[in-house]
């Protein structure tokens, strides 16, 4: 069964780069037509999707965040990671990992980032 | 590319049904039979309710369905139950360029 977990720092400092990595297992990050992707929740706020990665390397992202983010992945480890730069308190969430293609997502179980010196 | 409206609240009784809409364009909702559902209750993972626009997982009440007209997908909620109180999200692919199209979120209270 296909999972997906979160791993990085709780706390990141104002004007620094947030880093997460998504870890798969019971799939592959190398597997044909899918995505792998980030979606994030500020406290009481709706989902927001930061961006994702195809199978083939193209990556996607949202237009309101594309000038601060990265996402690549490691296919020998089967990983997938997020690097979100000059952060600021707006960027407090819940960061979810998913993989998804045009009928569905797969969820992991979020981490939740504060930004905050 | 635009988010998907949502009306922000919806509302009902138990045992009656509610309606949620999920306006986009016809580069996505309109133009794909690829919107899906999401209910999240508080501090929970979402969890998927409808796919490719009418489809439901196994383990999903059909009580949940789903339909689209348009630019505009809808999900239904019949014979309402207390666990239904959550909030709803659609999201659509918008197509190669923009794969990923995210509505605002919907508040459903059972009354």
């Amino acid at each position: 069964q296909l999972q997906l977990q979160e791993s990085g720092p709780g706390l990141v400092k104002p004007s620094e780069t947030l880093s997460l990595t998504c870890t798969v297992s019971g799939g592959s990050t190398s597997s044909s037509s899918y995505y792998w992707g980030w979606i994030r929740q500020p406290p009481e706020k709706g989902l927001e999707w930061v961006g994702s990665i195809y199978y083939s390397g193209t990556t996607y992202y949202n237009p309101s965040l594309k000038s601060r983010v990265t996402i690549s992945v490691d296919t020998s480890k089967n990983q997938f990671s997020l690097k979100l730069s000059s952060v600021t308190a707006a960027d407090t969430a819940v960061y979810y990992c998913a993989r998804h293609n045009a009928a569905a997502f797969y969820w992991g179980q979020g981490i939740l980032i504060t930004v905050s010196s | 590319q635009s988010a998907l409206t949502q009306p922000p609240s919806a509302s009902g009784s138990p045992g009656q049904s509610v309606t949620i809409s999920c306006t986009g364009t016809s580069s996505d909702v309109g133009g794909y039979n690829y919107v899906s559902w999401y209910q999240q209750h508080p501090g929970k993972v979402p969890k998927l309710m409808i796919y490719e626009v009418t489809k439901r997982p196994s383990g999903v009440p059909d009580r949940f369905s789903g339909s689209k007209s348009g630019n505009t997908a809808s999900l239904t909620v019949s014979g309402l139950q207390a666990e239904d109180e959550a909030d709803y999200y659609c999201i659509s692919y918008g197509g190669s360029n923009s794969p990923v199209v995210f509505g605002g979120g919907t508040k459903l209270t059972v009354l």
